[in-house]
């Protein structure tokens, strides 16, 4: 596998349900973040790992909890979600610095019930 | 504070027309990091450039060029001879040095018609 991995690519759950994306970079980075991409909204960052420690947190519900155990795998880890959190669920990675372009994933395709 | 802003929110041209793409960012940081990305319908974001602030030099890769102006502070992007594989919501991004997140526009939809 190349590049940037996230599974499932559609998921979905009712309200009561717990499930998790999984995130798996190939690209030997050292950062990696979660975005939420909903219609007509621009792209919202929601945590971002560098060198494995969480350094951005945007507000996001406590309903999400992420968790990278190294620099090449991140979950996201979903429970009682609203239907307003049907989204696209970006992973992406990059290089720790300002100057490096962030490589994504595909996304999983995320529908709450 | 930082912004980016894309104004045109849709775009349809005929193919193999010229088609430039807006992009206009705010920013009080003397060094910043602009991008460019593509996101086709398979939703994947794409990297297709970045700028740094203190290199005003445009850019051509082949079809696609980017003409960068401090002075107004735009980062515009063009696309010679559309074809309808450029079809694709096309984000314009900036990141300074004073906060390592990446201010996102609101993308502008790119409709190439054959």
């Amino acid at each position: 596998e190349t590049g940037v991995t996230q599974t499932p690519r559609h998921l979905v759950m009712g309200m009561t349900n717990k499930k998790s994306l999984k995130c798996e970079q190939h690209l030997g980075h050292n950062a990696m973040y979660w975005y939420k991409q909903s219609a007509k909204k621009p792209l919202e960052l929601m945590f971002v790992y560098n060198f494995k420690e969480q350094t951005e947190n945007n507000s996001v519900p406590s309903r999400f909890s992420p968790e990278c155990p190294n620099s090449s795998h991140l979950f996201l880890h979903l429970h009682t979600l609203q239907p307003e959190d049907s989204a696209l669920y970006l992973c992406a990675s990059s290089q720790v610095g300002p100057y490096n372009e962030q490589f994504f994933g595909p996304g999983t395709r995320l529908t709450v019930l | 504070a930082q912004k980016v802003t894309q104004a045109q929110t849709e775009i349809s041209v005929v193919e193999k027309e010229d088609v430039t793409l807006d992009c206009v960012y705010e920013t009080r940081d003397t060094t910043y990091y602009l991008f460019w990305y593509k996101q086709p319908p398979s939703g994947e974001l794409v990297f297709l450039i970045r700028r740094n602030s203190f290199d005003e030099q445009n850019e051509i890769s082949g079809r696609y060029s980017w003409n960068f102006q401090k002075s107004t502070s735009s980062f515009n992007f063009t696309i010679t001879a559309s074809q309808v594989v450029d079809s694709a919501v096309y984000f314009c991004a900036l990141r300074g040095d004073s906060n390592y997140q990446l201010i996102w526009g609101a993308g502008t939809k790119l409709i190439i018609k054959p």
